[in-house]
């Protein structure tokens, strides 16, 4: 079972909702992920935070805001979404290595997602 | 600039049989992760297996197997004795020092598994 935990399953939103995507894990992570993924593609990143701090925005737009209130949770505040914003979303999680030798070693170990669909 | 090619976007394979699913990528870094995850229709991305490029053997876990050969920049993944469970979308990534904290994915592989 993972143990990086993604509420709710599926989410059903109309453009002008506001909704939010929940993450927790408990692994003592301390980088925590946002993806996007359509259908029969791999995944996009989002954001990253480290330390609970943001550290990657990869020009995702305004509508999608991410937030860190601890180094468990990871949220993903929806507002204005377009149906081209309808994905899977994972959330995932990675220890973060001070020596280089691990660094690219550190696995990132992914939820189950968050099924959206913008109406 | 790094790169996964993932070349086979369908497999299918009987059960019971081996099945291989090929990985190249492309880097100039001496220092990289190759990882491999398989993600069923349910959704889930689940890790696999990792390979350091500068592990010297070949990494294995349960029945899946890793065929590392860093000269030809290949990172392929064999599946042993496929369980109709196997059937799903596999995708290989890269992890070296300038990606930051971000993983390159390839473009994946379908895999299904024929009683």
């Amino acid at each position: 079972d993972t143990e990086v935990t993604q509420t709710p399953k599926h989410l059903v939103m109309g453009m002008t909702n506001k909704k939010s995507l929940k993450c927790e894990q408990h692994m003592g992570h301390r980088a925590m992920y946002w993806y996007k993924q359509k259908a029969k593609k791999p995944p996009e990143l989002m954001f990253v935070y480290s330390y609970e701090k943001l550290s990657i925005n990869e020009s995702v737009p305004s509508r999608f805001s991410p937030e860190c209130p601890n180094s468990s949770l990871l949220n993903l505040h929806l507002h204005a979404l377009q149906p081209e914003d309808s994905a899977l979303y994972l959330c995932a999680s990675s220890q973060v290595s001070q020596a280089l030798e691990l660094y690219y070693g550190n696995t990132i170990y992914f939820g189950e997602g968050s099924w959206l669909t913008v109406v | 600039a790094q790169k996964i090619t993932q070349t086979q976007p369908g497999m299918f394979v009987q059960e019971k049989e081996a099945v291989t699913l090929d990985c190249t990528y492309d880097t100039s870094d001496p220092s990289y992760g190759l990882f491999w995850y398989k993600q069923p229709s349910s959704g889930e991305m689940i890790f696999l297996i990792y390979q350091g490029s500068y592990d010297q053997q070949n990494a294995t876990e349960g029945r899946y197997s890793l065929n590392f050969q860093k000269a030809r920049k290949s990172a392929n993944l064999v599946i042993s004795a496929s369980q109709l469970g196997d059937s799903a979308m596999y995708f290989c990534a890269m992890r070296g020092p300038n990606t930051g904290n971000q993983f390159y994915f390839g473009t994946g592989t379908s895999l299904t598994v024929i009683p």
